[in-house]
């Protein structure tokens, strides 16, 4: 079946620690997407990317870093610059502006 | 001004209602409008695609006033099961998607 997988589901980190988010899709989409979520909060846009080895800074970019090396692969990296980290992180990717979910990762920080 | 602002709610509305809510959006070259559903500590998922001449799905109604930027959702004959947060999403073209923080509807019993 075509979908986006996140891994994991729940991640706890210490502060001052960087960690990686995992996120793969098998949709043959060109567009992928990194969004943070706080509680009752809409989603705010950290990354995207519109093709491989090509990304952009959303709105909230800050403490974060990504790469795409591959098409099928949007890794978000949360740095131990990111003050707040403590959020539900949703992957997407897209195509003709229908966006598919991945079903996230909780990040706590301990 | 955000690019695109929805009514947080929250609806809290009777078995068997109607709810109505807009979406409005700040860029007029918008190509593209959708609605997704959010349950509590999930993915959003696509409830439906919104078109110029609107369109319907069952119980679900979304319009689109391309004058006066905004796209509405109407829900009939209200489920308990369509309490939920409804997020409005834009697409300026193929790969800038805007999302609005959500409308909560709560259908009571």
């Amino acid at each position: 079946d075509g979908g986006i997988t996140q891994s994991p589901k729940y991640l706890f980190r210490k502060e001052g620690q960087n960690v990686t988010l995992s996120c793969e899709q098998n949709l043959n989409h060109d567009a992928m997407y990194w969004y943070r979520q706080d509680p009752g909060q809409g989603l705010r846009l950290i990354y995207y990317s519109q093709i491989v080895n090509d990304f952009q800074k959303g709105d909230i970019a800050e403490g974060y870093s990504v790469s795409r090396e591959k098409k099928e692969s949007f890794p978000l990296t949360v740095t131990s610059a990111q003050k707040n980290p403590t959020a539900f992180y949703l992957c997407a990717s897209s195509s003709w502006g229908e966006a598919f979910f991945g079903q996230g990762t909780r990040l706590t920080v301990v | 001004r955000k690019e695109v602002e929805q009514d947080p709610g929250p609806f809290n509305v009777p078995e068997g209602a109607t709810v109505a809510f807009n979406c409005t959006y700040s860029n007029s070259a918008s190509q593209s409008f959708f609605w997704y559903r959010q349950d509590c500590r999930k993915e959003p998922k696509l409830l439906m695609s919104v078109y110029s001449s609107g369109n319907e799905d069952g119980r679900f109604t979304a319009q689109l006033n391309r004058a006066s930027q905004y796209i509405s959702l109407l829900i009939r004959d209200s489920k308990l099961s369509d309490s939920a947060t409804y997020l409005c999403v834009v697409n300026l073209n193929d790969y800038k998607l805007s999302f609005g923080a959500g409308t909560t509807v709560t259908v009571r019993a």
